[in-house]
């Protein structure tokens, strides 16, 4: 299975500030994910990152916010923009992986940012 | 709509119980994709098993079964003798086909397993 890691593991931040999270897989990939799961609750996607094309985001988020970069098949990048409280939650990058009529879907270890 | 439902939020045995996690899921799709993921204290997401809809064979591994049933629309989660290293969140968590190839995974709430020494 593919190994992704992320940095940072963890960050406390101020309001109104931004942090960049960053997503490196150790082998090439099509499609890399980023959810979020805030405190005690589940996980939810953000957007699906693409190379080579902007990202696809989910109802309820949005580019301005949660800028994406996927410049080439084993990186990604996520912004969390003018972060506020509500901000604070567990940040998982995930990848896919195999061929056929599914592939497999596994996630890193997230990066989990509290927003004072 | 596609809806995942673990009804538990909270389970506590002892060491050496056997313990069964619900899953109830909704999908108007006939070809879907059913998971389980661990999420120990460190946070990391651990993948478990995924399983076809087309496949309705339950499966063992270990101390771990899972009995999947179309008619109740249920995938569950069956820990056998289980131990403190058992300890974390659960999740259950569904893909439609048209999602396959998109890994947008619709999770249920999660139930956070406690096994007491």
């Amino acid at each position: 299975s593919a190994v992704i890691s992320q940095k940072p593991s963890r960050d406390i931040c101020q309001r109104g500030t931004s942090l960049t999270i960053q997503c490196q897989v150790d082998s090439q990939v099509t499609m890399m994910f980023w959810y979020r799961q805030q405190p005690g609750q589940s996980l939810t996607l953000i957007a699906t990152a693409n190379q080579g094309s902007e990202a696809t985001y989910e109802s309820g988020f949005v580019i301005d916010k949660f800028p994406i970069s996927r410049p080439n098949l084993t990186f990604s990048t996520l912004t969390v923009s003018n972060m506020s409280p509500e901000d604070s939650s567990i940040y998982l990058c995930s990848v896919t992986e195999g061929t056929g009529s599914y592939n497999e879907q596994f996630f890193g270890p997230g990066t989990r940012l509290t927003v004072l | 709509a596609q809806k995942v439902t673990q009804a538990q939020t909270e389970i506590s045995v002892v060491e050496k119980e056997d313990v069964t996690l619900d899953c109830v899921y909704e999908t108007r799709d006939t070809t879907y994709y059913l998971f389980w993921y661990k999420q120990p204290p460190s946070g990391e997401l651990v993948f478990l098993i995924r399983r076809n809809s087309f496949d309705e064979q339950n499966e063992i591994s270990g101390r771990y079964s899972w009995n999947f049933q179309k008619s109740t629309s249920s995938f569950n989660f069956t820990i056998t003798a289980s131990q403190v290293v058992d300890s974390a969140v659960y999740f259950c968590a569904l893909s439609e086909r048209y999602s396959s190839n998109t890994g947008k995974l619709i999770f249920g709430q999660g139930t956070t397993l406690q096994v007491k020494p």
